[in-house]
């Protein structure tokens, strides 16, 4: 059963960055056919895609958010990363790791999902 | 990016009922959509996939149909642990992009 959890600092303050990793049990990050995901909620809000990364580097951004994120993979320790720089108040939300599956056909979707991790923007 | 409009917002049933939840597409996604449960507090969970494939370990009553630009949720009879936001998905363009949410209240 795959499990992953995020960690990072709770509390950011108004124009510096924001780290988050993710750490990756019971599955390989280097598994086939898998990119590793961020998604964030905003507090009462509904779902945003961030970008996710494939385990040989590949990455894909959503442009909305592209030019102050940046996700790095760790395949030796099974974790990946996201940062994201000048941050604001507008930032804050749950921020999720998750699992993006292609398979064949219009088989994709997002199956393994992390706690969840709240990061507030606040000075 | 592709909008994904989902109606209604907000819909308050009995338990038993059956519910139908609308997602449209601002463009031909042709099956390339998902749909999550999310209660408060959790991590959203994949209940349907390629628009009508039930995932592994979620209950019959959920079923998803439709191709195109709309779809369609349906929970053929309404249990105490549905009650939560449901989210559909689209992967079939770049930035992959979630609809609004319906919440599921109890009536």
């Amino acid at each position: 059963q795959v499990q992953l959890q995020e960690s990072g600092p709770g509390l950011v303050k108004p124009s510096q960055t924001l780290s988050l990793m993710c750490t990756i049990s019971g599955g390989s990050i280097s598994s086939v056919g898998y990119y590793w995901s961020w998604v964030r909620q905003h507090p009462g809000k509904g779902l945003e895609w961030i970008g996710h990364i494939y385990y040989s580097g590949n990455i894909y951004y959503n442009p909305s958010l592209k030019s102050r994120v940046t996700i790095s993979v760790d395949t030796s320790n099974n974790q990946f990363s996201l940062t994201m720089t000048s941050v604001t108040a507008a930032d804050t939300a749950v921020y999720y790791c998750a699992r993006y599956s292609y398979g064949s056909g219009n088989s994709f979707f997002f199956d393994y999902w992390g706690q969840g991790a709240l990061v507030t923007v606040s000075s | 990016d592709i909008q994904l409009t989902q109606s209604p917002s907000f819909l308050s049933a009995s338990v038993g009922d059956r519910v139908t939840i609308t997602c449209r597409a601002s463009q031909d996604i042709i099956s390339y959509l998902a749909w999550y449960q999310q209660q408060p507090g959790k991590a959203p969970k994949l209940l349907i996939h390629a628009a009508s494939t039930l995932q592994s370990g979620v209950p019959s009553r959920f079923s998803g149909s439709g191709s195109g630009t709309e779809f369609t949720l349906t929970i053929s009879s309404l249990q105490p642990e549905d009650f939560a936001t449901y989210y559909c998905q689209q992967l079939r363009n770049y930035p992959l992009t979630f609809g609004g949410g319906t919440k599921v209240e109890i009536k």
